[in-house]
């Protein structure tokens, strides 16, 4: 069973837009932890945040903040007034306490029109 | 902050050669290294898990014939793909165990093309 759902597989926005991707995940375990990294053209993982299943509050880091809710399983990421640096692959994950790997979810493609 | 060097970040080679990847924790000690491939347009996917001292762990249909791995020491993993062959072509990424914010920390991949 697939662990992690990005339905957006592409999403374009033009410049200054706001953009939230979409993030639904599938665990067993009451422990875990959800990530979000950016991977751009170059192809290097940079790591945006990471969320601990027992930390429901929401964040904000500058222009990105993220909306975790247990209740629907999601962990849904928004960037506000999108430039055009952010275009990249977006990657959402999630590591179970139970074991060691990441389960990474088919990654949204972000581009911001200038 | 955790680094993990990965090399080569692109290597081309001919079908039927061997191309081995290197992947060095630099300022910690890594027991567990994970090696994922990605093809292009798609997520990344685990191959295997590197213990040191000890055989690597695949998963299910990873051929460990064809993807040799060894850790040998506390701060070296290795990913030798083997006969190559133009399907191998993908992105090959490590990553470790670190006290990075991510408890991760990736290296910044190979991209490997077989002609």
């Amino acid at each position: 069973a697939q662990k992690v759902t990005q339905a957006q597989t592409e999403i374009s926005v033009v410049e200054k837009e706001d953009v939230t991707l979409d993030c639904v995940y599938e665990t067993r375990d009451t422990t875990y932890y959800l990530f979000w990294y950016k991977q751009p053209p170059s192809g290097e993982l940079v790591f945006l945040i990471r969320r601990n299943s027992f930390d429901e509050q929401n964040e904000i880091s500058g222009r990105y903040s993220w909306n975790f809710q247990k209740s629907t399983s999601s962990f849904n990421f928004t960037i506000t007034a999108s430039q055009v640096v952010d275009s990249a692959v977006y990657f959402c994950a999630l590591s179970e306490a139970s074991g060691n790997q990441f389960y990474f979810g088919t990654g949204t493609s972000l581009t911001v029109i200038p | 902050g955790a680094v993990v060097s990965q090399h080569p970040s692109w290597v081309i080679c001919k079908s039927g050669t061997s191309v081995k990847i290197e992947c060095r924790s630099l300022d910690f000690q890594a027991t567990t290294m994970f090696w994922y491939r990605q093809f292009p347009k798609q997520s990344l996917m685990l191959m295997a898990t590197s213990n040191e001292g000890s055989k690597a762990t695949y998963e299910q249909g990873v051929e460990k014939d064809k993807f040799l791995i060894n850790h040998a020491s506390l701060t070296l993993s290795t990913l030798t793909v083997t006969s190559a062959h133009p399907e191998d072509s993908s992105f090959y990424i490590c990553s470790a165990r670190s006290w990075g914010a991510d408890g991760y920390t990736f290296g910044s991949g190979t991209r490997l093309t077989v002609v």
